[in-house]
């Protein structure tokens, strides 16, 4: 398997417009998460996914921040309209539960975001 | 609620000396913990996880840990550090039961000297 794949890798933007970051987690996992990585506060998960349902977004800073997984294989983040503060590193990452003994997080490389 | 607390984010070590990361956790039920790598401009790479079977485990690049419940502590060791061990690296906790949601330290940057 290729692993997570994220698109694109780095995206600049100006304030106030639409951004959308894709994901495309490994095959046959049931979890999905996109998590945003800043110097100041580190990794925040920000919303997570069992089977393509959204399970908990309490970590999405604002309404300006939406996800969706409209199927298994493919997720998109976007955030409209983008701020300058929303410059970070923005992972993907998915697991596949396997009863209560096995379980990891996969993460992509990355999609690191500018907004000037 | 869980979380993890890691102390100190700047490490340093001699090429050859022990590596320690501490890692403490709070959880409310039996955790699954995890210690993650990450290379500058790269995501994050599992290197050890302690799933509730022997509380020593081993991971990759020499790397062990150790579950202690009593002190609700997972640190992070390796005998001998080598230069190309210098990364950042997070500690992490996920629930046994109900949510699986994998939550963060604030990371510790190792630096290994020549």
């Amino acid at each position: 398997d290729a692993g997570v794949i994220q698109s694109p890798r780095h995206e600049v933007t100006e304030m106030g417009q639409e951004v959308t970051l894709r994901c495309k987690p490994i095959s046959g996992h049931d979890y999905l998460f996109w998590y945003r990585q800043t110097m100041m506060r580190g990794l925040e998960l920000l919303i997570y996914f069992n089977n393509n349902v959204p399970i908990d977004d309490s970590g999405m800073p604002e309404d300006r921040f939406s996800a969706k997984m409209p199927n298994a294989s493919f997720s998109t983040l976007k955030i409209q309209p983008s701020e300058p503060r929303d410059s970070a590193v923005y992972f993907c990452a998915s697991s596949l539960i396997l009863g209560f003994s096995d379980t990891e997080a996969f993460f992509g490389q990355g999609t690191r975001l500018t907004v000037v | 609620a869980q979380s993890v607390t890691q102390l100190g984010s700047h490490v340093s070590v001699s090429e050859g000396a022990l590596v320690l990361l501490r890692c403490n956790y709070s959880s409310s039920v039996p955790p699954y913990l995890f210690w993650y790598v990450q290379y500058p401009n790269q995501g994050l790479q599992l290197l050890l996880k302690y799933t509730s079977a022997a509380t020593l485990v081993k991971g990759i690049n020499g790397f062990e840990a150790e579950f202690k419940k009593s002190e609700t502590s997972f640190h992070l060791t390796k005998p001998s550090a080598h230069m190309s061990d210098a990364a950042e690296y997070f500690c992490a906790v996920t629930s046994t039961s109900g949510t699986y949601k994998y939550i963060f330290g604030t990371g510790t940057r190792l630096k290994v000297l020549a």
